[in-house]
């Protein structure tokens, strides 16, 4: 067990351009969740999906955020025109099923915007 | 629209004490609730997953309880170690499939 894997674990941008984030959730994995976190809060939900399906989706994910998960293993992260305001620790967390509702969690992608 | 709180933000004791972290919750209607260490500039490593239905768990030396009544949750740890140094997060599920999470309490345990 390998554990939920982020690529990269640190992305430096200038304002403006688009990033792609990659989850790898643990094998088996049918949910797969994704939440930002900024310096001294807790993490703020951003999406979930179950196996490819997008179920849910926070008020914070504007239109500038698209999240995909395209065979129900990987997802992916894409911030286009990105903004100073998004610099915060991108976190991916998945977990089995209704049998196991543990969530566990990635090292994260830390993302600053210059 | 459910919020957590905990108390207090930061928390610093010595070596080998008991102690115990305050989570509650504004609404009583979860499925469950998770408690979390985080290490600094780390992602989150899960502790205790409580279900709705139980009011407590345990491992090792920590143990959490759940009053889903009065929307509070603690984590007790005894005989504090400087290892565990770190910010303990709490989050409920609610309806919906994600957590909500409380903004922390930053332990620092002193040799």
């Amino acid at each position: 067990d390998t554990g939920v894997s982020q690529d990269p674990r640190h992305k430096i941008t200038k304002r403006g351009q688009n990033v792609t984030f990659r989850c790898d959730p643990i094998s088996e994995h049918n949910r797969l969740y994704w939440y930002r976190q900024t310096l001294g809060q807790g993490p703020e939900f951003l999406t979930y999906f179950q196996n490819e399906a997008q179920l849910e989706k926070s008020r914070l994910l504007s239109d500038r955020f698209s999240a995909e998960r395209p065979k129900g293993s990987f997802s992916t992260l894409e911030i286009q025109r990105t903004e100073q305001g998004d610099s915060a620790m991108y976190l991916c967390a998945s977990s089995l099923d209704f049998r196991e509702e543990t969530q566990y969690f990635g090292p994260g992608t830390r993302l600053l915007v210059l | 629209k459910q919020e957590v709180t905990q108390i207090p933000a930061a928390l610093s004791v010595p070596e080998g004490e008991n102690l115990v972290l305050n989570c509650s919750f504004t609404d009583s209607a979860i499925y469950n609730l998770q408690w979390f260490r985080q290490d600094p500039g780390k992602g989150l490593t899960s502790l205790l997953l409580i279900q709705s239905s139980q009011r407590e768990q345990t491992s090792g030396r920590l143990n959490a309880s759940l009053d889903k009544s009065s929307g509070r949750s603690t984590l007790y740890i005894a005989a504090s170690q400087p290892g565990d140094s770190a910010t303990y997060l709490c989050a409920v599920r609610d309806g919906a499939q994600k957590l909500v999470f409380g903004q922390g309490t930053r332990l620092t345990i002193n040799p």
